[in-house]
């Protein structure tokens, strides 16, 4: 079975200090993870993506996640947090399942950021 | 690359009224799926298809809701009659698993704000 676990629902941080905003998955195969944002009245963007390549993958606006699959975890953080990131994201587990790509969006996590 | 198009942005109608979604996916891409997002639930996949054929629909909430997709290029959300608690943002996707890297990795439109008085 395949699912995805964000932590944290809303996230309150600072402008100029660090955001974590955490995930974790459950999937019988080596999947894919994901981080998308949504900023209010848009779709969704691609942050960043891990596709069992470099454990560590950047994505835009400074963002950054580990894969770390003895944790499960695929964390999404920022050094430094700015205005603009004040968004919803959203961890995204894909994997092949019975043929097709499954995808399992997380709950999403609101990052607030305070000026 | 034009990217996912969905029409109309807005739609306001009234409840038992027939309204009809759009999208266009990436061409290409051999994956369509089609999301609500509503504060209550946050985001939930309705249907999606594979090369124009339905494989999930077990996320579609009730018979009033029928998706399509004739083309490669087109597909269609339907809902009659409509509710005052269909009212949501509807997404569509598209994806391409035959990609070099096979990621799964979705492509979002703007979405389609419905609104059921």
């Amino acid at each position: 079975a395949q699912s995805v676990t964000q932590l944290d629902s809303h996230v309150s941080v600072s402008e100029g200090t660090p955001v974590l905003l955490r995930c974790n998955y459950s999937s019988s195969y080596s999947p894919s993870l994901f981080w998308y944002v949504q900023h209010p009245n848009k779709g969704l963007q691609l942050l960043l993506k891990y596709t069992s390549a470099a454990t560590l993958v950047k994505g835009i606006n400074g963002f950054e996640a580990e894969f770390k699959k003895s944790e499960t975890s695929f964390h999404l953080t920022k050094p430094s947090a700015h205005m603009s990131d004040a968004a919803e994201y959203f961890c995204v587990v894909s994997d092949p399942a019975g043929g097709y790509q499954k995808v399992t969006f997380g709950t999403g996590t609101k990052l607030q950021v305070i000026p | 690359d034009a990217g996912v198009i969905q029409s109309p942005r807005h739609e306001v109608t009234e409840m038992g009224q027939e309204v009809t979604l759009r999208c266009k996916p990436i061409s290409g891409h051999d994956y369509l799926f089609w999301y609500r997002q509503t504060m209550m639930r946050g985001l939930e996949l309705l249907i999606y298809f594979n090369n124009n054929v339905p494989i999930d629909d077990s996320g579609m909430p009730e018979d009033r809701f029928s998706a399509k997709m004739p083309n490669a290029s087109f597909s269609t959300l339907k809902i009659q009659p409509s509710e005052p608690r269909d009212s949501a943002v509807y997404f569509c996707a598209s994806s391409e698993r035959g990609g070099s890297l096979n990621t799964g990795e979705l492509f979002f439109g703007e979405g389609s704000r419905l609104t059921v008085l």
